[in-house]
């Protein structure tokens, strides 16, 4: 079956505009959580949806929002982007959150 | 505050030797485990797990992780490296809060480089 699919893989944007990355889970698959890796952080839990709905949150800026629809799909946006923003991406989905997650391969933005 | 260590930023070892690759954890209940795997330009993929029960666990590609609870420790294994393991490579813990699960807590990653 078709794995985690993010879109799109690579996103040069400027700072000050924002940003929308998608993410579409395996079929079946409920939940969604979204990480930001950088150097310096390392790995960041961002959010969790399930059916719609947000369940967790990570500790970031207002700036960072995202959404569930309800063929599971899912997108984050990130608005008045800062050069601080410039990271990977990544998608994790699972059937209902039970940490069996499939990670995507990510989406790699580059704010200048 | 709940937290992952890998206190090895970089190792390298030789096709063939053995590897144990270190995490230390910290999480005031009993925790959910997990080493991921991570390529050059790619997402994370899971080598193996831990929930309960037996303390040594199996994971794929000939990787296992003992789970020490006196030592906080989970450590990773692997009785003889071969070339395509170089990657980086991520302990993590699983944060269980308001019904959530979807909370991973990752140590920083040790990278794993191979000699011939």
């Amino acid at each position: 079956k078709a794995g985690v699919t993010q879109t799109p893989r690579y996103l040069i944007k400027t700072r000050g505009q924002q940003v929308t990355l998608s993410c579409s889970p395996i079929s079946g698959h409920r939940s969604v959580s979204w990480y930001q890796q950088t150097p310096g952080q390392g790995l960041q839990f961002l959010f969790e949806y399930f059916s719609e709905t947000q369940r967790n949150k990570g500790n970031f800026p207002g700036r960072f929002s995202g959404r569930q629809f309800s063929n599971s799909r899912s997108e984050m946006n990130v608005s008045t982007l800062e050069l601080g923003d410039s990271a990977l991406y990544l998608c994790a989905s699972s059937l209902s959150g039970d940490y069996g997650y499939t990670f995507g391969s990510g989406t790699r933005l580059t704010v200048v | 505050a709940q937290s992952v260590t890998q206190p090895d930023i970089h190792i390298t070892v030789s096709e063939g030797a053995s590897l144990e690759l270190r995490c230390n954890y910290s999480y005031g209940a009993t925790p959910y485990l997990f080493w991921y795997v991570q390529s050059p330009g790619q997402g994370l993929q899971l080598l193996l797990k831990y929930f309960s029960g037996d303390t040594l666990v199996q994971g794929i590609k000939g990787f296992e992780a003992e789970f020490k609870r006196s030592q906080s420790s989970f450590n990773l294994r692997k009785p003889s490296v071969h070339w395509s393991d170089a990657a980086e490579y991520f302990c993590a813990v699983g944060v269980r809060e308001r019904g959530s699960q979807g909370n991973l807590i990752f140590g920083k990653g040790t990278k794993l480089s191979v000699k011939p």
